[in-house]
Protein backbone atom coordinates (compact mmCIF):
# COMPACT_ATOMS: atom_id res chain seq x y z
CA UNK A 1 0.00 0.00 0.00
CA UNK A 2 1.39 3.54 -0.91
CA UNK A 3 1.95 5.73 2.09
CA UNK A 4 3.06 9.07 1.92
CA UNK A 5 3.50 11.15 5.08
CA UNK A 6 4.17 14.86 5.10
CA UNK A 7 6.09 16.88 7.96
CA UNK A 8 7.99 19.92 8.70
CA UNK A 9 4.90 22.40 8.84
CA UNK A 10 4.48 24.56 11.55
CA UNK A 11 4.33 28.60 12.21
CA UNK A 12 6.37 30.86 10.52
CA UNK A 13 7.33 34.50 10.18
CA UNK A 14 7.03 35.92 7.24
CA UNK A 15 10.23 36.26 5.49
CA UNK A 16 11.52 33.37 7.01
CA UNK A 17 12.27 29.57 6.09
CA UNK A 18 10.56 26.13 6.39
CA UNK A 19 12.10 22.70 5.33
CA UNK A 20 8.87 20.03 4.57
CA UNK A 21 9.52 16.19 4.02
CA UNK A 22 7.56 13.50 2.48
CA UNK A 23 8.46 10.01 3.60
CA UNK A 24 6.99 7.14 1.29
CA UNK A 25 6.73 3.81 1.13
CA UNK A 26 4.76 0.86 -0.83
CA UNK A 27 6.15 1.51 -3.77
CA UNK A 28 9.61 1.69 -5.65
CA UNK A 29 10.39 5.82 -5.04
CA UNK A 30 12.85 6.35 -7.77
CA UNK A 31 10.70 5.31 -10.51
CA UNK A 32 7.94 7.96 -10.14
CA UNK A 33 8.01 11.67 -10.45
CA UNK A 34 6.60 13.42 -7.07
CA UNK A 35 4.95 16.68 -6.33
CA UNK A 36 3.94 18.67 -4.12
CA UNK A 37 0.19 20.44 -4.37
CA UNK A 38 -1.27 23.17 -1.66
CA UNK A 39 -4.52 24.53 -1.17
CA UNK A 40 -5.01 27.58 0.95
CA UNK A 41 -7.99 27.71 3.34
CA UNK A 42 -10.84 27.82 1.80
CA UNK A 43 -9.63 27.76 -1.76
CA UNK A 44 -8.84 25.44 -4.43
CA UNK A 45 -5.59 23.37 -5.27
CA UNK A 46 -2.47 24.95 -6.55
CA UNK A 47 0.35 22.35 -8.13
CA UNK A 48 3.47 24.11 -6.00
CA UNK A 49 6.68 21.61 -7.79
CA UNK A 50 7.38 18.32 -9.55
CA UNK A 51 10.18 16.60 -9.54
CA UNK A 52 11.17 13.63 -12.25
CA UNK A 53 12.89 10.38 -11.08
CA UNK A 54 16.40 11.64 -11.78
CA UNK A 55 16.22 14.87 -10.90
CA UNK A 56 16.63 15.93 -13.99
CA UNK A 57 13.29 17.42 -14.86
CA UNK A 58 12.16 19.95 -12.50
CA UNK A 59 9.28 22.22 -12.42
CA UNK A 60 7.57 25.17 -9.99
CA UNK A 61 4.55 27.08 -10.45
CA UNK A 62 5.43 31.07 -11.07
CA UNK A 63 4.29 32.08 -7.34
CA UNK A 64 7.24 29.78 -6.28
CA UNK A 65 9.78 30.00 -8.34
CA UNK A 66 13.03 31.54 -7.12
CA UNK A 67 11.68 31.00 -3.63
CA UNK A 68 10.86 27.35 -3.26
CA UNK A 69 13.40 24.32 -4.26
CA UNK A 70 12.26 20.75 -4.69
CA UNK A 71 14.69 18.08 -3.85
CA UNK A 72 14.51 13.68 -3.26
CA UNK A 73 16.60 11.45 -1.62
CA UNK A 74 16.07 8.29 -3.47
CA UNK A 75 17.77 6.43 -1.32
CA UNK A 76 15.87 7.81 2.19
CA UNK A 77 12.58 7.70 -0.27
CA UNK A 78 12.04 11.04 1.21
CA UNK A 79 10.67 14.07 -0.80
CA UNK A 80 11.58 17.78 0.31
CA UNK A 81 10.55 21.15 -0.17
CA UNK A 82 13.01 24.27 0.57
CA UNK A 83 10.40 27.50 1.34
CA UNK A 84 12.23 30.41 1.34
CA UNK A 85 11.40 34.40 2.05
CA UNK A 86 7.54 32.95 2.60
CA UNK A 87 4.91 35.00 2.13
CA UNK A 88 1.19 35.16 4.39
CA UNK A 89 0.05 33.71 0.49
CA UNK A 90 2.25 30.68 0.97
CA UNK A 91 -0.39 29.87 4.01
CA UNK A 92 -2.07 26.13 3.04
CA UNK A 93 -1.90 22.89 3.72
CA UNK A 94 0.80 21.35 1.34
CA UNK A 95 0.12 17.80 0.01
CA UNK A 96 2.68 15.03 -1.33
CA UNK A 97 1.90 13.43 -3.98
CA UNK A 98 3.10 10.87 -6.44
CA UNK A 99 2.82 9.87 -10.08
CA UNK A 100 0.66 7.17 -11.30
CA UNK A 101 3.29 5.46 -12.89
CA UNK A 102 6.10 5.96 -15.26
CA UNK A 103 4.53 6.69 -18.45
CA UNK A 104 1.74 9.23 -17.03
CA UNK A 105 2.70 11.90 -14.46
CA UNK A 106 -0.15 12.34 -12.97
CA UNK A 107 -0.50 12.92 -8.89
CA UNK A 108 -2.53 9.60 -8.05
CA UNK A 109 -1.65 9.22 -4.53
CA UNK A 110 -2.20 11.44 -1.92
CA UNK A 111 -0.77 12.32 1.50
CA UNK A 112 -2.92 14.22 3.96
CA UNK A 113 -0.73 17.17 4.30
CA UNK A 114 1.28 19.55 6.68
CA UNK A 115 0.00 22.90 7.48
CA UNK A 116 2.13 25.98 6.86
CA UNK A 117 0.71 28.95 8.63
CA UNK A 118 3.11 32.03 7.91
CA UNK A 119 2.07 34.86 9.75
CA UNK A 120 3.91 37.84 11.94
CA UNK B 1 1.71 28.61 -18.42
CA UNK B 2 -1.41 26.47 -19.66
CA UNK B 3 -4.76 28.15 -17.99
CA UNK B 4 -7.28 25.85 -16.90
CA UNK B 5 -10.84 27.11 -16.81
CA UNK B 6 -13.30 24.80 -15.54
CA UNK B 7 -17.33 25.65 -15.41
CA UNK B 8 -19.22 25.92 -13.77
CA UNK B 9 -17.63 27.44 -10.25
CA UNK B 10 -20.69 26.15 -8.56
CA UNK B 11 -23.88 24.10 -9.39
CA UNK B 12 -27.13 23.39 -7.75
CA UNK B 13 -28.45 20.07 -8.41
CA UNK B 14 -29.77 16.88 -7.15
CA UNK B 15 -29.61 13.17 -6.38
CA UNK B 16 -30.25 11.55 -9.86
CA UNK B 17 -29.35 14.16 -12.19
CA UNK B 18 -26.90 13.73 -15.23
CA UNK B 19 -24.25 16.30 -14.57
CA UNK B 20 -21.51 17.56 -16.48
CA UNK B 21 -18.54 19.93 -15.81
CA UNK B 22 -16.09 21.29 -18.22
CA UNK B 23 -12.37 22.25 -18.13
CA UNK B 24 -11.02 24.23 -21.26
CA UNK B 25 -6.97 24.60 -21.19
CA UNK B 26 -5.30 27.88 -22.85
CA UNK B 27 -3.77 25.69 -25.81
CA UNK B 28 -3.35 21.62 -26.12
CA UNK B 29 -2.59 19.11 -24.00
CA UNK B 30 -3.78 16.70 -25.90
CA UNK B 31 -4.89 13.84 -23.15
CA UNK B 32 -2.85 14.68 -20.11
CA UNK B 33 -6.06 15.56 -17.80
CA UNK B 34 -7.06 14.00 -14.64
CA UNK B 35 -10.04 14.82 -12.89
CA UNK B 36 -10.25 14.79 -8.63
CA UNK B 37 -12.89 14.84 -6.51
CA UNK B 38 -12.38 16.49 -2.94
CA UNK B 39 -14.37 16.76 0.13
CA UNK B 40 -14.07 18.92 2.95
CA UNK B 41 -10.94 17.79 5.06
CA UNK B 42 -10.11 15.08 2.81
CA UNK B 43 -7.06 14.23 0.06
CA UNK B 44 -8.35 14.92 -3.72
CA UNK B 45 -9.04 11.61 -4.75
CA UNK B 46 -8.42 10.49 -8.43
CA UNK B 47 -11.40 10.04 -10.72
CA UNK B 48 -10.27 10.22 -14.26
CA UNK B 49 -6.90 10.10 -16.19
CA UNK B 50 -5.58 10.32 -19.46
CA UNK B 51 -8.61 12.17 -20.18
CA UNK B 52 -11.09 9.09 -20.22
CA UNK B 53 -9.88 6.77 -17.94
CA UNK B 54 -11.08 5.52 -15.08
CA UNK B 55 -9.09 5.11 -11.89
CA UNK B 56 -9.64 1.55 -10.30
CA UNK B 57 -12.80 1.64 -7.48
CA UNK B 58 -14.46 4.28 -9.15
CA UNK B 59 -17.91 3.78 -10.10
CA UNK B 60 -19.07 3.72 -13.52
CA UNK B 61 -21.25 6.69 -13.25
CA UNK B 62 -18.17 8.61 -13.81
CA UNK B 63 -17.16 9.41 -16.95
CA UNK B 64 -14.22 11.78 -18.41
CA UNK B 65 -14.13 13.01 -22.25
CA UNK B 66 -12.31 15.14 -24.43
CA UNK B 67 -9.08 16.02 -25.78
CA UNK B 68 -6.36 18.78 -27.21
CA UNK B 69 -8.35 21.90 -25.10
CA UNK B 70 -11.98 20.36 -24.33
CA UNK B 71 -13.04 18.38 -21.56
CA UNK B 72 -15.46 17.24 -19.70
CA UNK B 73 -16.29 14.76 -16.45
CA UNK B 74 -19.76 13.51 -16.58
CA UNK B 75 -21.56 12.06 -13.81
CA UNK B 76 -24.41 9.88 -15.44
CA UNK B 77 -26.79 9.60 -12.24
CA UNK B 78 -25.55 12.13 -9.04
CA UNK B 79 -25.22 9.63 -6.01
CA UNK B 80 -25.70 11.37 -2.27
CA UNK B 81 -21.82 10.46 -1.85
CA UNK B 82 -21.09 12.76 -5.29
CA UNK B 83 -21.42 15.97 -3.40
CA UNK B 84 -17.94 17.63 -3.34
CA UNK B 85 -15.68 19.75 -5.25
CA UNK B 86 -14.23 18.29 -8.47
CA UNK B 87 -11.28 19.80 -10.12
CA UNK B 88 -9.43 19.45 -13.37
CA UNK B 89 -5.43 19.28 -13.80
CA UNK B 90 -3.77 19.39 -17.01
CA UNK B 91 -0.59 17.32 -17.03
CA UNK B 92 1.41 18.02 -20.36
CA UNK B 93 3.96 20.67 -19.23
CA UNK B 94 5.10 21.85 -16.57
CA UNK B 95 4.09 23.53 -14.47
CA UNK B 96 0.99 21.65 -14.19
CA UNK B 97 -2.30 23.54 -13.43
CA UNK B 98 -5.65 22.93 -11.88
CA UNK B 99 -8.82 24.17 -13.06
CA UNK B 100 -10.55 26.63 -9.82
CA UNK B 101 -12.99 24.17 -9.04
CA UNK B 102 -16.69 23.26 -9.38
CA UNK B 103 -18.46 22.76 -5.99
CA UNK B 104 -21.68 20.34 -6.37
CA UNK B 105 -24.05 21.11 -4.31
CA UNK B 106 -27.78 19.75 -3.49
CA UNK B 107 -30.60 22.33 -4.70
Amino acid sequence: EVQLVESGGGLVQPGRSLRLSCAASGFTFNDYVMHWVRQAPGKGLEWVSGISWQTDNIGYADSVKGRFTISRDNAKNSLYLQMNSLRTEDTALYYCANARDHYDSSPANWGQGTLVTVSS
Amino acid sequence: DIQMTQTPSTLSTSVGDRVTITCRASQSVSTWLAWYQQKPGKAPKVLIYKASSLESGVPSRFSGSGSGTEFTLTISSLQPDDFATYYCQQYNFFPYTFGQGTKLEIK
